[in-house]
Parts: structure tokens; sequence; C-alpha cells
């Protein structure tokens, strides 16, 4: 069964603290892994994903197969970085379709 | 990058009728868009796959005949919520595929009275 797990609903820090929002999959094949983020009142957008390999607004996810995650970190967390965090998964052939985690909060306090 | 617009942004309809949302890819054609279904502060849940040209392909769970999904042409899918009910109250969202990565509508909510 494909599912994403982000085991965190709440992550609060402080500005310039490192910030690591976890995200578990389950896929029987190659994924396509994403972050997206939901800042107030707007609109889902992609963060990154992981073929790209790209670093956006700080933001870094490394594709561990092992064990099976694709955690998002950022080494020090900024007041604007506060948003809904949602992991989500595509497998091959599925046309795009999204399978999203449960999403998670992060607040960062000044 | 890409715009996807949702019409309406919030819609309230009385019990038993039945509400449409449409959702327009502003500057890009996409055979293929996606309707999702969010609560409050909870994840995204897929409903169907909208496909231009032909049937919707649904998740399993939900309502075809509840749900009623038009894909008419390469900038419009339309999500019609039929005989709404107060539990079909939520925030639902539609995305469309571009070359490279899905864009998300801004979301329409819906509340049934």
């Amino acid at each position: 069964a494909q599912r994403v797990t982000q085991p965190e609903k709440l992550l609060s820090v402080f500005k310039g603290a490192p910030v690591e929002l976890k995200c578990n999959y389950s896929y029987s094949g190659s994924p396509e892994l994403f972050w997206y983020v939901q800042y107030s009142r707007q609109r889902l957008q992609l963060l990154l994903r992981h073929i790209s390999r790209e670093s956006i607004k700080g933001f870094t996810a490394d594709l561990n197969k092992g064990e099976t995650s694709f955690h998002l970190k950022k080494p020090f967390a900024q007041e604007e970085d506060s948003a809904m965090y949602y992991c989500a998964l595509s497998g091959y052939n599925q046309g795009g379709k999204l399978i999203f985690g449960q999403g998670t909060e992060l607040s960062v306090k000044p | 990058g890409a715009v996807v617009s949702q019409h309406p942004s919030w819609v309230i309809c009385k019990s038993g009728t039945s509400v449409k949302i449409e959702c327009r890819s502003l500057d890009f054609q996409a055979t293929t868009m996606f309707w999702y279904r969010q609560f409050p502060k909870q994840s995204l849940m897929l409903m169907a796959t909208s496909n231009e040209g032909s049937k919707a392909t649904y998740e399993q769970g939900v309502e075809k005949d509840k749900f009623l999904i038009n894909h008419a042409s390469l900038t419009l899918s339309t999500l019609t919520v039929t005989s709404a009910h107060p539990e079909d109250s939520s925030f639902y969202i539609c995305s469309a595929r571009g070359d490279t990565e899905a864009f998300f509508g801004q979301g329409t909510r819906l509340t049934v009275v």
C-alpha cells in the first residue's frame, strides 16, 4: 500500500535553531518524493523534489531508500518558515497523482 | 509559474442542493487534473483523477454519483457535489499537472447548511 507518514503534527522551534521535519513512506517500487509548503492563507506550492537534489529557501531533503525516509532539514530556521509542510509521494507511471502525508505545522518563534 | 484557478473560493449551500466547483489551468493545458479534499489541519485526500475527454478515475471509497467530475477541455475540470449534506462540508482543492510539477488551485471552502 502507498502511504506517507509525518509523525509530528506540530513542530515548534526558535529562530536560528535547526529544523527537521520527518517523513517516511511506504511504496513497492521507486517513488518520486516531494515536499510541499502551505503558508497562511495561500495555496499549496512545491518546495522541493528529491530528483532535483537542490536546496530551496535553505531547505534540503535526502531520499533514504533503506529507511524509506525523506526528511526535510534546515540548519537555521527563520520566522517566515512558519507554515504547513506536506510530504508527498508519486508513483511511477501514475500520471502524477500525489499521496500526501498528514502534514506538519512548523512554528518558528522569535 | 503556472496558475491554477478555482471558482468559487467559498460557497454556502442548503442541504439537498448541488454545487459546482470549477478548476481552470490559466496558462497551460492539462490533460490530467486532480481533485482533493482537505479537512482542517489534516492531509489532502485524493478523491479522483480527472482525465480530459474521458471518465474520471475515483479513489476507493469516493462515491462517483455523489462527486461528479467533468473534464470537458484541456483547461477546465469541474467537480459537482450532488445532493449535498453537512458532512460534505470541506475544503476542496484541485491541481493540474504541468510539464514538471503539479500546480494547485487556491481551494474552495464548501459549507452545507
